[in-house]
């Protein structure tokens, strides 16, 4: 199966922006893959930040919004907060009922 | 209230088998489909298999084809996971989820459980 790709680690800057991405190893990214994205802190179990591409789920700050940036899908968060420091992943629906998940993005907020 | 609690793991030998269960509360069963997804010890998450709401549809990882089997019985609102052939490599809490459709998880999981721990190893 194909890999979907991210960024092992990132850091951010209180109050800072930081864009996350979202790859695949062979191919590019659109918003046929139905995009989505969610955070998952120590302990938890995930929850959904955004889904089909740019759609924020109840609840969700609007400081986090999603995106197609070139050929990967992207999870932008604006005005980090010490809270935000979490597991970020992304999961692209391969149709034929496949869902991947990436590796996870691991952000601190330092 | 949305709930789903998973039952069913523990410790096996590899080569063995398990079944995992998943009650669920608070929404229609059978209008959703139903995913299992699994987290090893410390790494990331890991999309198992996923049902359809009627029960007649099912998709596998190809890390798990042919060795787990994803069921459902609508009338117990309960989802199980049979898991044959353990490996090492199938240790992880595995937690179901609901997808918010009723044929796959393509748009999203949207509840998830808080998980039932399998540990494989001799």
């Amino acid at each position: 199966q194909t890999v979907v790709t991210q960024e092992p680690s990132f850091s951010v800057s209180p109050g800072g922006t930081v864009t996350l991405t979202c790859g695949l190893s062979s191919g590019s990214v659109s918003t046929s893959y139905y995009p989505s994205w969610y955070q998952q802190t120590p302990g938890q179990t995930p929850r959904t930040l955004i889904y089909s591409t740019n759609t924020r789920s109840s609840g969700v700050p609007d400081r986090f919004s999603g995106s197609i940036l070139g050929n990967k899908a992207a999870l932008t968060i604006a005005g980090a907060q010490a809270d935000d420091e979490s597991d970020y992943y992304c999961v692209l629906y391969m149709g034929s009922g496949i869902s991947v998940f990436g590796g996870g993005t691991k952000l601190t907020v330092l | 209230e949305v709930r789903l609690l998973e039952s069913g793991g523990g410790f096996v030998q590899p080569g063995g088998s398990l079944r995992l269960s998943c009650a669920a509360s608070g929404f229609t069963f059978s209008s959703y489909a139903l995913s299992w997804v699994r987290q090893a010890p410390g790494k990331g998450l890991e999309w198992v298999s996923v049902i359809s709401g009627s029960g007649g549809s099912t998709y596998y990882a190809d890390s798990v084809k042919g060795r787990f089997t994803i069921s459902r019985d609508n009338s117990k609102n309960t989802l199980y996971m049979q898991m044959k052939s353990l490996r090492a490599e199938d240790t992880a809490v595995y937690h179901c989820a609901r997808c918010s459709s009723s044929t796959t998880c393509y748009l999203r999981f949207d509840y998830w459980g808080q998980g039932t721990l399998v540990t494989v190893s001799s």
